[in-house]
């Protein structure tokens, strides 16, 4: 079945530094892909998508793109700050937009520290 | 705030007891989904309802049950708990059906349980 697989964490980096969190998926068809963002003691909530292949999705300086090729949708920042820390999930969708059929399946997640 | 209310926020309970969470879904959005998020396996997908009927099935064990009202609103029970079964339960919901879907879900603040 489709799956998402993402680097584990955590990752440590000092503010301003450069990020990549990796993340690769299997699937039968064309899913949509997601970066979804988990501060402490909150829900998730979506940071970014892409719907087709070569899309870009970009969000609060954060940036992913959609390669078919290599099956991957990188999460990339220029230069994170402490208020980034969080746990980051990667997600595919494996259904079509209409009735309902939107289960995402999420990668394991990816926790970011950032340090001043 | 994501418009889905989770209830009750923390749980603690003994083992063999039943529980009911119960989800609010964003007004307008139709289909609501379950997961679970415990440390060992990440966030899986347990079950989704889409305006009152179930529309698919994840990783959702016998013991555990799920309805949606006509209200839309959704309840999850979980039954001859174990002290596995300790985990942050999250709701989410989404359009669904008729209107723009883009598939992005929204997700509740979850209901921590423990079963001691």
């Amino acid at each position: 079945g489709d799956s998402v697989t993402q680097m584990e964490g955590p990752v440590t980096l000092s503010e301003e530094a450069f990020l990549t969190i990796n993340c690769t998926y299997t699937a039968t068809g064309y899913p949509s892909l997601f970066w979804y963002v988990q501060y402490p003691g909150e829900g998730l909530q979506l940071l970014l998508k892409a719907t087709k292949a070569d899309d870009k999705g970009s969000n609060k300086g954060f940036e992913a793109t959609y390669r078919k090729e290599t099956t991957s949708f990188h999460l990339e920042k220029g230069s994170v700050q402490v208020s980034d820390s969080a746990v980051y999930f990667c997600a595919l969708s494996d259904g079509g937009f209409s009735g309902g059929y939107n289960k995402l399946i999420f990668g394991a997640g990816t926790r970011l520290a950032v340090h001043p | 705030d994501s418009g889905v209310t989770q209830t009750p926020k923390h749980l603690i309970t003994a083992t063999g007891q039943r529980v009911t969470l119960r989800c609010s879904p964003r007004s307008g959005d139709l289909s609501v989904y379950w997961y679970q998020q415990s440390l060992d396996q990440g966030l899986q997908f347990l079950i989704q309802y889409y305006n009152g009927e179930e529309r698919a099935k994840g990783n959702i064990l016998e013991r555990f049950s799920a309805q949606q009202f006509p209200d839309l609103h959704s309840e999850l029970n979980l039954s001859s708990l174990e002290l596995g079964d300790s985990a942050l339960y999250f709701c989410a919901s989404s359009v669904g059906g008729s209107g723009r879907n883009t598939g992005e879900l929204f997700f509740g603040e979850g209901s921590r349980l423990t079963v001691l």
